[in-house]
C-alpha cells in the first residue's frame, strides 16, 4: 500500500543549531498528518500536528510545514536542545470517511545534537 | 497518572509459549490499538478497536488475538510464540477513529521469543 516515508535516517546537528527533518507522503487522501519524537526506551510523543487545509503551523521551538503539491511534510527544530536527541517519525491518516485506517507512520529520522 | 499504561514492560518466553499484554488507557478515549516496532523501529499498526468493536485487523497471524473488556482496555493475547515475534509492541489511544489531537501511546512492552 501507500506509505510515508523520510528522506534521512540520521541527522547530527549542533546544540543550538536549527534541524529540518523531512518526510515524504504517497496517499494523496491523507488529511491529516502528525510528527512523533520517540526517545529511548519510550513510546511516540506526540509533538505537533496539521491538517491539509494548512500549510504551516508552529508550536513551541517547533514549525510543521505542508506541501501538499509535491506531497512533502517537514519539521523545524529551533535552538536544539541535548533533550532533542531522539526518534522522529512523520505519521499520515488516511482516514476516509467510513472508516479509520489508523495512523501510517514512516520510517523515522534518527535526530543526534552534537555538544 | 499513567495516560497509557501497559505491562509488562519486558517480556522474555520460550518459541511455542502462549502470552498476554495488558492495555488500559484513563484518557476517556473511544478507539485503542496495537502497534508493532521491528528492531528497524518501523511502526506498523495490527489492530484497532472503537468503543470495544474490532476496527482494523491487519494482516496479522490469527496467533495474535486483541480482546477489548471494556472501552479502557485492550489486551493483546498471543499464542504459540515464534522467533519473529520478538518486538516492541506499542498501546495506543485516540478521541475517536478520526484520530484528531493525535494518538497516546504507553510505554512498549519489548517481547523476546527465545
Amino acid at each position: 500500500g501507500e506509505s510515508v516515508g523520510l528522506h534521512l535516517p540520521t541527522l547530527s546537528v549542533q546544540e543550538g543549531d536549527n534541524s529540518i527533518i523531512n518526510c515524504a507522503y504517497s496517499n494523496s487522501a491523507s488529511d491529516y498528518f502528525i510528527w512523533y519524537k520517540q526517545e529511548s526506551g519510550k513510546g511516540p510523543q506526540f509533538i505537533i500536528d496539521i491538517r491539509s487545509n494548512m500549510d504551516k503551523r508552529q508550536g513551541q521551538r517547533v514549525t510543521v510545514l505542508l506541501n501538499k503539491t509535491v506531497k512533502h511534510l517537514s519539521l523545524q527544530i529551533a535552538a536544539t536542545q541535548p533533550g532533542d536527541s531522539a526518534v522522529y517519525f512523520c505519521a499520515e491518516n488516511p482516514y476516509s470517511g467510513g472508516g479509520a485506517d489508523g495512523l501510517t507512520f514512516g520510517k523515522g529520522t534518527h535526530l543526534i545534537i552534537q555538544p | 497518572d499513567t495516560a497509557v499504561s501497559q505491562t509488562p514492560k519486558y517480556l522474555v518466553t520460550q518459541m511455542g509459549n502462549d502470552k498476554s499484554i495488558k492495555c488500559e488507557q484513563n484518557l476517556g478515549h473511544d478507539t485503542m490499538y496495537w502497534y508493532k516496532q521491528d528492531s528497524k523501529k518501523f511502526l506498523k499498526i495490527m489492530f484497532s478497536y472503537n468503543n470495544k468493536e474490532l476496527i482494523i485487523n491487519e494482516t496479522v497471524p490469527n496467533r495474535f488475538s486483541p480482546k477489548s473488556p471494556d472501552k479502557a482496555h485492550l489486551n493483546l493475547h498471543i499464542n504459540s510464540l515464534e522467533l519473529g515475534d520478538s518486538a516492541v509492541y506499542f498501546c495506543a489511544s485516540s478521541q475517536d477513529l478520526r484520530g484528531l489531537g493525535g494518538y497516546t501511546f504507553g510505554s512498549g512492552t519489548r517481547l523476546t521469543v527465545v
